[in-house]
This record gives C-alpha cells, structure tokens and sequence, in this order.
C-alpha cells in the first residue's frame, strides 16, 4: 500500500516559468517530509525538507509547501532551468530524528524546456 | 570528500546465480539502507541496519539477504536471483539523529 503518492509521472514546463510538484500522503502520523532529486546514472539527493510544525519553507528557488489538513505537500521551482530537469521523488517521515524511516513517492520526472 | 560508493555499477547475471551487491561509505554514519527502484513504484525499502549489530528488514526482503561487516560497509546478497528482480539498487546512509538519507549512485541489475 503506498503511503506517499506521486500522482503525476511527468511534467513538462517551459524554461523561466514555475514548476509545481505534488505528493500526497495518507498516514497521519508523518510529521517530516524530503524532497529528492535524481540524475540519471546517479542517486537521489537531498533537496528540501520540512516539518510539519511549518506550512513553507523556502531554500532558493525552491520552496516546499505543506498542507497537513489535506495531506498534501508541493515543490514549486521558480523560475525553473533546464538543469532542473530530473526525477523528483517526495518521502515522509513519523518523525525528523532518523528513528523511523523514510516512504518514498513514485517519482515525478519534471523537463524543463529550453 | 566523503561518498556512498556501490559495486558493480551494472551487473547481467541468470536465473539461480547467487550474487552480492556491495556498498560502501566514508561518511561515518551509522544507519545503512538498501532500496530498489522500478518504474512506477518509486523506491522501496529492503533492508535497513542502524548498527553493525542491526538489521531489520524493510517492506520487500524477500530473496533478499544482507551483511553489516563495519560501519562503513554493508552488503546485500541475491541467494539465487530471479528476473523481478531486475532493477535499480541504492545503498544510503544517514545519521543516527536526523533523517537525511545520502545515497550511493546505484547499481543496476539485470537478471535473465
């Protein structure tokens, strides 16, 4: 049963304008959420978190936003590069200390056009 | 610098062979992973170990085994593969006090 869902596979935007990452969750317990990026040929990196005791939280041109009430977390990437072309994958936590382990998304691959 | 280094990076073997994926770590961090990826289903945990002396399985170990011989190494071993398991496999590693996970670059197994 997947906890975290990534339900859009694909997107596609235009270089210099917004992109925007969804993922939903459906365990209420989940407290801490990550967002990662994957290269092809590499492995996922750490690209923004937050906890649930924020609604945003901001690092450049990337700002997450967490709505507890519906369970639902996004990525907005502005003004989005070609280089932000990759696999986006959100994951969620019970907690942010590393007692508990990560859920990952099905993964979102945004291409950024140039 | 400190990294997340896997062995094989690609890896063809057949049906019944018995094989170990490798991972290895400069990062000093207790807590070591495995995941696999496959189209569509995202990553999914197969087993985790928060010190040599622990390992638990994750959501899909079976077939699966593993082995923490340091901190810094942590392996994982296919007894006799079967093609579902082809896919992608990442080692990672956080910290015992945070939830960042730092992953290895990935080994991609094709089984036939």
């Amino acid at each position: 049963d997947q906890q975290v869902k990534q339900n859009s596979p694909s997107l596609s935007v235009q270089e210099g304008r917004i992109s925007i990452l969804n993922c939903d969750y459906t365990n209420s317990m989940f407290d801490y959420f990550l967002w990662y990026k994957k290269y092809p040929a590499e492995g996922p990196t750490f690209l923004i978190s937050i906890s649930s005791i924020k609604d945003k939280n901001e690092d450049g041109r990337f700002t997450v936003f967490l709505n507890k009430s519906a369970k639902h977390l996004s990525l907005h990437i502005v003004p989005s590069q070609p280089g932000d072309s990759a696999v986006y994958f959100c994951a969620a936590s019970p907690d942010e200390t590393g007692a508990n382990n990560l859920f990952f998304g099905t993964g979102t691959r945004l291409t950024v056009i140039p | 610098d400190a990294d997340v280094t896997q062995t094989p990076r690609n890896r063809i073997t057949k049906t019944g062979k018995r094989i170990m994926l490798e991972c290895s770590q400069t990062k000093g961090h207790d807590r070591m992973y495995w995941y696999r990826q496959d189209p569509g289903l995202g990553l999914r945990l197969i087993y985790y170990s928060f010190d040599v002396k622990d390992i638990n399985k994750g959501e899909i170990s079976d077939g699966y085994s593993v082995s923490r011989q340091a901190q810094a190494k942590f392996s994982l071993s296919l007894e006799s593969a079967i093609p579902n398991q082809t896919a992608l496999y990442f080692c990672a590693t956080s910290r015992g006090d945070y939830n960042e996970q730092f992953f290895g670059p990935g080994t991609r197994l094709t089984v036939l």
